[in-house]
């Protein structure tokens, strides 16, 4: 199993464009998460997801939208990149409940300028 | 208000000296406490799970304990390769479905040969 997988790597985005992260699992995982990881700061939760076509809002979601069409694939949409979207993301997910383990992926490293 | 405190921020240790991590948490209920290790570049990656006070869980030279209201991560003759930042998280029981994750800010530890 190669796990989650999250693409690109890397970007650079300028102020006002628009781009999607793509994050992959499968672990045949229920739940997936989206996180956003600043220097000095704990992962914060951007929005989750408990199965195909449920998605919600959590701690940080301004900025950004997601779906879930997939049990594999939960997407992250950035609309109208800001400098405060400068960040890491990581991509995670577990297996039935929210409070099994969370197993993350690579992460993207996202510059705005 | 849950948060999650780790100390010390960072840590530089020679080999073979042991020492311990704190994880000091404020939740309303705690559902779980996790502890991930993630190196540079990378993502977290699970090492324990613990879910009530007194529970202990060992991987190698590395030991997670629980108390109602702290976490220690102990480290006994720590090697070179165990260099890394260590994040704890938890899981409150007010998350209800969200499976959200609070963590703290993590703590770099650099073991020196």
């Amino acid at each position: 199993n190669a796990g989650v997988t999250q693409t690109p790597k890397f970007r650079i985005l300028k102020i006002g464009q628009s781009m999607t992260l793509q994050c992959t699992q499968d672990m045949n995982h229920n739940y997936m998460y989206w996180y956003r990881q600043d220097p000095g700061m704990g992962l914060k939760l951007i929005y989750y997801s408990v199965g195909a076509g449920i998605t919600d809002k959590g701690e940080v979601p301004n900025g950004y939208n997601v779906s879930r069409s997939t049990t594999e694939d939960f997407p992250l949409r950035l609309e109208l990149a800001a400098p405060s979207q400068t960040s890491v993301y990581f991509c995670a997910s577990s297996y039935l409940t929210s409070s099994d383990t969370q197993y993350f992926g690579p992460g993207t490293r996202l510059t705005v300028l | 208000e849950d948060q999650v405190t780790q100390s010390p921020e960072a840590l530089r240790l020679q080999e073979g000296e042991s020492s311990s991590l704190n994880c000091s948490y404020t939740v309303s209920g705690l559902r779980g406490l996790f502890w991930y290790r993630q190196d540079p570049g990378k993502g977290p990656e699970f090492l324990f799970t613990l879910y009530s006070a007194g529970e202990e869980k060992e991987k190698e030279r590395l030991k997670a304990t629980l108390t109602k209201k702290e976490s220690f991560l102990h480290i006994t003759a720590p090697k070179p390769e165990d260099s890394a930042t260590y994040l704890c998280a938890v899981q409150a029981v007010g998350s209800g479905n969200t499976g959200k994750l609070i963590f703290g800010q993590g703590t770099t530890l650099q073991v020196k040969p």
